[in-house]
């Protein structure tokens, strides 16, 4: 069976520094996706990016940046120079290949970021 | 508009009442899901769509739970003799087609079970 697993639950920080959410998942298919979502107050899943299991290279967008390391089961996300708009609920998701968008997600790690 | 519209966003219900739960997609999508988001949690998956065909509903949590897409576009998750357990965010989320990997999310209903 497929599981994410996101061991912090909560993290703070002040405004400016670099965090790092972390990602661990299980899974026997040979090809998947992983993604991240970011739910802010509203509610709403905001689609922040998505990876292939073939693909392992880091990928950089903005302030954003993501390590996909396949030896260890991890796709962490790293925030530089955070922002007090960053502070969200982030989700690491995994998909099933059958229908790509079909996701398990993580418990989610609350990001607090502090003026 | 011109994202995912889920209606009402509140809802409270007395234990074995009936409610239902209305999304409306982006316009054009073709594959429509609705996961359930418990206070705390990360979303689980319900049921998915392709059009209007049902193709997937292993995540239905008991067979109180139904959802339909009949022409597909507007989808209604219904859930029969509500419980308790069955207050959480549900949430919807189209796709143009199914392997574009880009979910778009409505805001979800807060369903609250008295």
């Amino acid at each position: 069976a497929q599981k994410v697993t996101q061991a912090q639950t909560e993290i703070s920080v002040v405004e400016k520094e670099d965090v790092t959410l972390d990602c661990v998942y299980e899974t026997r298919d040979t090809t998947y996706y992983l993604f991240w979502y970011k739910q802010p107050p509203s509610g709403e899943l905001v689609f922040l990016i998505r990876r292939n299991s073939f693909d392992e290279q880091n990928e950089i967008s903005g302030r954003y940046s993501w390590n996909f390391q396949k030896s260890t089961s991890s796709f962490n996300f790293t925030i530089t120079a955070s922002q007090v708009v960053d502070s969200a609920v982030y989700f690491c998701a995994l998909s099933e290949t059958e229908y790509g968008n079909k996701l398990v997600f993580g418990a989610g790690t609350i990001l607090r970021v502090k003026s | 508009g011109a994202g995912v519209s889920q209606s009402p966003r509140y809802k409270v219900a007395k234990r074995g009442q009936d409610v239902a739960l209305r999304c409306d997609p982006i316009s054009g999508h073709v594959s429509l899901f609705w996961y359930q988001q418990a206070l705390g949690q990360g979303p689980e998956f319900l049921t998915y769509f392709q059009n209007e065909a049902q193709l997937d509903k292993s995540g239905l949590p008991s067979d109180r739970f139904f959802a339909e897409r009949p022409e597909g576009s507007v989808s209604t998750l219904k859930i029969q003799r509500t419980q308790q357990e069955d207050s959480a965010v549900y949430l919807c989320a189209s796709s143009l087609q199914s392997y574009t990997g880009e979910l778009f999310f409505g805001e979800g209903s807060r369903l609250t079970v008295l």
